[in-house]
């Protein structure tokens, strides 16, 4: 059972430009949102996370929205720059870190 | 201060065979949660060893099993190996603490054929 969607499975963006991931989640239990970022090879990074008390977070050029309401949270990258190309995915759980839920993945790509 | 090492960085297995791999967790870190990455599937929780029980576990079968030493340094088991399970096997640290970060590794790379 998928808990976390997340759209679009790919993105392309011009350098400078804004990427924006979205994802939805079920399970009105989830208490703790991160993302993160994924290069070929290597395992996956927090970016930046989220906890449903709060309706945005910003960390330099990326930015999380949440819509408690909607059980939607999205993910802002501002001025994109092609060291940005990676796999991102959003991510949910209970309580912290230990048991994340993850979301399908975006794979950015930030053309020049 | 020194990542998360995981060992060994690839794998050909066959099918049938069994399989350990090995996580060192950061210094001072105490709990270590294991994943299972494949394209179809994605990112899925096998499970998290706190320091040395198992405190959560995913929708695994029985054949994934894994432990943790009083050192913290876990390892995870495959017994029976299928073709399905080949995938990127990824192990990440943490204190264990409530809103702390947890550090991923690069993961072992298993072949099953």
């Amino acid at each position: 059972q998928q808990q976390v969607k997340q759209s679009p499975q790919s993105l392309i963006v011009q350098k400078g430009g804004i990427s924006i991931i979205n994802c939805a989640y079920e399970n009105t239990a989830f208490d703790y949102f991160p993302w993160y970022q994924q290069f070929p090879g290597k395992g996956p990074a927090l970016l930046i996370a989220i906890r449903p008390d709060v309706s945005e977070k910003k960390e330099g050029r990326f930015t999380i929205s949440f819509n408690k309401s909607a059980k939607q949270f999205s993910l802002h990258i501002m001025d994109s720059q092609p060291g940005d190309s990676a796999t991102y995915f959003c991510a949910a759980s209970i309580g912290g870190f230990q048991k994340l839920v993850f979301g399908t993945g975006t794979r950015l790509l930030v053309s020049p | 201060k020194a990542g998360v090492t995981q060992t060994p960085r690839y794998l050909i297995k066959t099918r049938g065979q069994q399989v350990t791999l090995s996580c060192s967790p950061i210094s001072g870190h105490r709990s270590v949660s294991w994943y299972q990455q494949t394209p179809g599937q994605g990112l899925q929780f096998l499970f998290e060893y706190f320091s040395e029980t198992q405190r959560n576990k995913g929708n695994f079968p029985g054949r994934f099993s894994g432990r943790q030493f009083s050192n913290s340094r876990s390892e995870m088991n495959v017994s029976t190996l299928e073709l399905g399970d080949s995938a990127l096997y990824l192990c990440a640290s943490s204190s264990g603490q409530a809103d702390t970060e947890a550090f991923f590794g690069q993961g072992t790379r298993l072949t099953v054929v």
